[in-house]
């Protein structure tokens, strides 16, 4: 069965300072990761996207890493700012022509920066 | 502007009523999904749609029902046989199947009174 777990499932950290945000998965064949923010009360935005072939990719303050071997994926966010405090969310997708049209989705890692 | 757009944004209801939702885009995706999402967990895929015309079930179905009678919109009706239907709900759009990146929208808050 295809499984996303992230962790911590939630994080409190100072302005200003860095975290990384962790997921494992187990979707198989393997087609993408994508990590999403989540505000309170609308909807995700998209942040990165990885695929096999890629281990690194940055956005902004935002940087995700895809180790395919271990099946694993971080989101490191450096310089944290306020608006940074969200629901961050891993996505990860099989090859279009299995398990169609469905992602699996991992519950989410809220995170709290504070003042 | 590009995007998709989901209304309205709350939304009461009686129990015992149905209600629609609304979703629309005009990203010319040809995939089309709806999720739900309760307070403090991830979301679950409820109907999605890979092209106008079909569309199948997601992990959530029982109480839900779609049509996709046109590329760019498809509602959601929250039936009354869905036993627990306040929740959040977001509607994602992507070109093709789930392997491609998905937009969301605002969602809607529907609670049932």
């Amino acid at each position: 069965k295809n499984q996303v777990e992230q962790s911590p499932q939630s994080l409190i950290i100072l302005e200003g300072k860095n975290c990384t945000l962790q997921c494992n998965y187990t979707v198989s064949p393997f087609s993408n990761l994508r990590w999403y923010k989540q505000d309170t009360g609308r909807g995700p935005v998209s942040l990165t996207i990885m695929t096999f072939s890629e281990n690194t990719k940055s956005n902004g303050r935002y940087t995700a890493t895809l180790d395919a071997d271990t099946k694993q994926s971080s989101l490191h966010i450096t310089a944290s700012q306020l608006s940074d405090s969200a629901s961050y969310i891993c996505v990860v997708s099989a090859r279009p022509n299995t398990n169609a049209g469905k992602s699996t989705f991992g519950d989410g890692t809220t995170l709290t920066v504070k003042p | 502007d590009g995007g998709i757009t989901q209304s309205p944004k709350y939304l009461f209801r009686k129990e015992g009523q149905n209600v629609t939702l609304s979703c629309e885009q005009n990203l010319n995706h040809d995939a089309m999904y709806w999720y739900r999402q309760d307070p403090g967990q991830g979301l679950r895929l409820i109907y999605y749609s890979q092209i106008v015309n079909d569309f199948q079930k997601g992990d959530i179905a029982e109480g839900y029902s779609v049509s996709r009678e046109k590329k760019e919109s498809f509602p959601l009706t929250v039936t009354s046989a869905q036993k627990n239907p306040t929740a959040f709900y977001l509607c994602a759009s992507s070109e093709s199947g789930g392997a491609y990146e998905q937009f969301f929208g605002p969602g809607t808050r529907l609670t049932v009174l």
